[in-house]
């Protein structure tokens, strides 16, 4: 069974950092297209960047720079490195993975983050 | 950017009733669409592929169509459980997600 649990998330001060974790099971996540996502409270899905089975990684231009998406295959696990964290990045983040569709086939159950001072 | 706009922003619908959601495209996306269901304090969940296909698991109930710029969801008759927010997502050029239609009971 795909399993996708995300940790990490809290509460950070404007120009923070943060990394997030997705943990998986019942897959290989270096052999699949793993994203990150996020939704602002009350508010529609931004997806946030990917990274390839091949590792090239892709980022929305709203986190370009700023944030950092990587694997660790020993562990099977996602990450997202959040680096000079705003306001406008308060949102749930969710790892999704593609698989059977080539669309987010699966999805982890969220993790919060909220920055404020 | 491809930029996906979704009519209308709400339904109010009774059981039984049949829901037809819209979503529409700034430029073509071919038929490299998705429609996704979530209800709240939950993750979306992946209905419809490449515009006409179900997800494994997804009701006959649930049905696209449409190519190009225009597509639709139509949820033939509705169940309790159907009343949720629905997205549709392109990934013809990255990926971007509609604004959402809420479906809720009348």
């Amino acid at each position: 069974e795909v399993q996708l649990v995300e940790s990490g998330g809290g509460l950070i001060q404007p120009g923070g950092s943060l990394r997030l974790s997705c943990a998986a099971s019942g897959f290989t996540v270096s052999s699949n297209y793993m994203s990150w996502v996020r939704q602002a409270p009350g508010k529609g899905l931004e997806w946030v960047s990917v990274i390839y089975s091949g590792g090239s990684t892709y980022y929305a231009d709203s986190v370009k720079g700023r944030f950092t998406i990587s694997r660790d295959n020993s562990k099977n696990t996602l990450y997202l490195q959040m680096n000079s964290l705003r306001a406008e990045d308060t949102a749930v983040y969710y790892c999704a993975v593609e698989m059977a569709t080539s669309y987010f086939d699966y999805w982890g159950q969220g993790t919060l983050v909220t920055v404020s001072s | 950017e491809i930029v996906l706009t979704q009519s209308p922003a709400t339904l109010s619908l009774s059981p039984g009733e049949r829901a037809t959601l819209s979503c529409r495209a700034s430029q073509s996306v071919s038929s490299y669409l998705a429609w996704y269901q979530q209800k709240p304090g939950q993750a979306p969940r992946l209905l419809i592929y490449d515009a006409s296909n179900r997800a494994t698991g997804i009701p006959a109930r649930f049905s696209g169509s449409g190519s190009g710029t225009d597509f639709t969801l139509t949820i033939s008759s509705l169940e309790p459980e159907d009343f949720a927010v629905y997205y549709c997502q392109q990934r013809s050029n990255w990926f971007t997600f509609g604004p959402g239609t809420k479906v809720d009971i009348k």
